[in-house]
């Protein structure tokens, strides 16, 4: 199946710096990245969509100058969170779908867990 | 109320045991309907993807969809200790955007 990395796995930072968080379609052309929050024992949230080139679509009650998506290329996509706080500590996943799919699947990325101190 | 509804478990079963999740659903626009397996502290790997309505079996794991009563399952059969996960239904309509909406999610057990 399609294979979707994340970097970094795991990140701690500090309250007020900034952490950039990498999602890499490994084997397929991405025109479409989701990025998602998900909260210990709870499903996944949709933050925002991100399609290649273009700004992205962010949810209801999701700051977009916090949460910075860059979908700068069909295989690359990053989420900057900026100036984080200890609230923003939690497991952030990335989904791609393939643009000449015609299904809805996603493949998701393995997450990376941001504790911030 | 919620778009999709899910049971949260947990589920607990012994090995070898059928494993039935199920998930309802209150919009009638949904088409693709799919099921995900997520291991603690991973992200989520799809396992089942299905289109309207109709049953699809893959190894040990069939998904049935049922338009008209807006309910689908996954049926686990010869469960292993290995499918101890959280399993998530997501289902989205037709559309370019194609945004999933996603189950709470149940958390299954299965016991050697």
């Amino acid at each position: 199946g399609a294979v979707v990395s994340q970097h970094p796995s795991r990140v701690i930072c500090k309250s007020g710096t900034s952490v950039k968080i990498e999602c890499r379609s490994l084997d397929f052309q991405a025109t479409t990245m989701f990025w998602y929050r998900q909260f210990p024992k709870k499903s996944l949230m949709l933050m925002a969509t991100s399609n290649e080139g273009s700004k992205a679509t962010y949810e209801q009650g999701v700051e977009k100058d916090k949460f910075l998506i860059n979908h700068a290329s069909l295989t690359l996509s990053t989420l900057t969170v900026t100036s984080a706080h200890p609230e923003d500590s939690s497991f952030y996943i990335c989904s791609a779908r393939a643009g000449t799919s015609g299904s809805g699947g996603q493949f998701f990325g393995p997450g990376t867990r941001l504790t911030v101190l | 109320q919620k778009e999709v509804e899910q049971d949260p478990g947990p589920l607990s079963v012994p090995e070898g045991a059928i494993v039935s999740l199920n998930c309802t659903y209150s919009n009638s626009a949904f088409q693709y309907f799919m099921w995900y397996r997520q291991y603690s502290r991973k992200g989520p790997e799809l396992l089942m993807y299905t289109y309207s309505s109709g049953n699809k079996e893959d190894g040990r794991f069939t998904a049935q969809v049922d338009k008209s009563s807006k309910y689908i399952s996954l049926f686990i059969r010869d469960s292993q200790p290995s499918d101890s996960a959280t399993y998530l239904c997501a289902m989205t309509s037709s559309g370019s955007a194609r945004q999933l909406t996603f189950g709470s999610g149940t958390q299954l057990t299965v016991l050697p």
